[in-house]
C-alpha cells in the first residue's frame, strides 16, 4: 500500500509554545489530507480536512486559529498547534488519499506532550 | 448525524479460532466502508475497503461484508494468530472522503 510519513513521531514542548507536525505522502499525490486526534483508549476524531491549494475545513468545535493547517503541495500538509496547553497533549494522526474512491492511508502518528 | 458502533469492545480468543467483528452505522448513505488495524501507539493500517456497491471484500484470512440497507458490516478473521492481536477499527465515509470511526474492538489472540 501507499506510504504516509509524519514528523516528528514524538514531541515534548512547553506550555505556550507552538509545534509543527508534518504529514507527507511518499509515493502518491494526495489531493486530500485529513488530520485526526486520538485520546488514550478512544477512537479517532476528525479535526479538519485539507485540500491542496485551498483552506482547510474544520470540524465543529475545532479552533482553526489554534490548529493551523497548510496543504501547500500534493505531498505535504502541516498542522501547527499554536500556544499549546497541556490539554492539547494527544496523539495526532494524518491520513492522505487520492480521492473518495480510494483508500485513506494513515501516517504513524505524532505523540504531542505539552508540559 | 452518522454514528458508528462496534461490538464487542474487546474480545479474547485462543489461537486458531475463527472470529467475527461487528460494525453498525446509523445512516446507510455511505460512500464506502473501511476496516483498519491499529497496534498500540501506532498509526492505522488499512485492511479492506468496501465500496457502497459491493457486498464483500477478501484479503488473505480476512473477509469483510457490507449490508448497506441494514447498516451493518462484519470482519471475519479465519484461523486467528497471536500476531492478529490489535485494535480493529471500522470507519464509514461520505463522498467527501471524511471518515467516521467506531470505537474499535480490541482483539487478543492467546497462543
Amino acid at each position: 500500500g501507499a506510504v504516509v510519513s509524519q514528523h516528528p513521531s514524538r514531541v515534548i514542548c512547553k506550555s505556550g509554545t507552538s509545534v509543527k507536525i508534518e504529514c507527507r505522502s511518499l509515493d502518491f499525490q494526495a489531493t486530500t489530507m485529513f488530520w485526526y486526534r486520538q485520546f488514550p483508549k478512544q477512537s479517532l476524531m476528525l479535526m479538519a480536512t485539507s485540500n491542496e491549494g485551498s483552506k482547510a475545513t474544520y470540524e465543529q468545535g475545532v479552533e482553526k486559529d489554534k490548529f493551523l493547517i497548510n496543504h501547500a503541495s500534493l505531498t505535504l500538509s502541516t498542522l501547527t498547534v499554536t500556544s499549546a496547553h497541556p490539554e492539547d497533549s494527544s496523539f495526532y494522526i494524518c491520513s492522505a488519499t487520492s480521492g473518495p474512491d480510494y483508500e485513506q492511508y494513515f501516517g504513524p502518528g505524532t505523540r504531542l506532550t505539552v508540559t | 448525524k452518522q454514528e458508528v458502533t462496534q461490538i464487542p469492545a474487546a474480545l479474547s480468543v485462543p489461537e486458531g479460532e475463527n472470529l467475527v467483528l461487528n460494525c453498525s452505522f446509523t445512516d446507510s448513505a455511505i460512500y464506502n466502508l473501511q476496516w483498519f488495524r491499529q497496534d498500540p501507539g501506532k498509526g492505522l493500517t488499512s485492511l479492506l475497503l468496501i465500496q457502497s456497491s459491493q457486498r464483500e471484500q477478501t484479503s488473505g484470512r480476512l473477509n469483510a461484508s457490507l449490508d448497506k440497507s441494514s447498516g451493518r458490516s462484519t470482519l471475519y478473521i479465519a484461523a486467528s494468530q497471536p500476531g492478529d492481536s490489535a485494535t480493529y477499527l471500522c470507519a464509514v465515509s461520505s463522498n467527501t472522503g471524511k471518515l467516521i470511526f467506531g470505537q474499535g474492538t480490541t482483539l487478543q489472540v492467546k497462543p
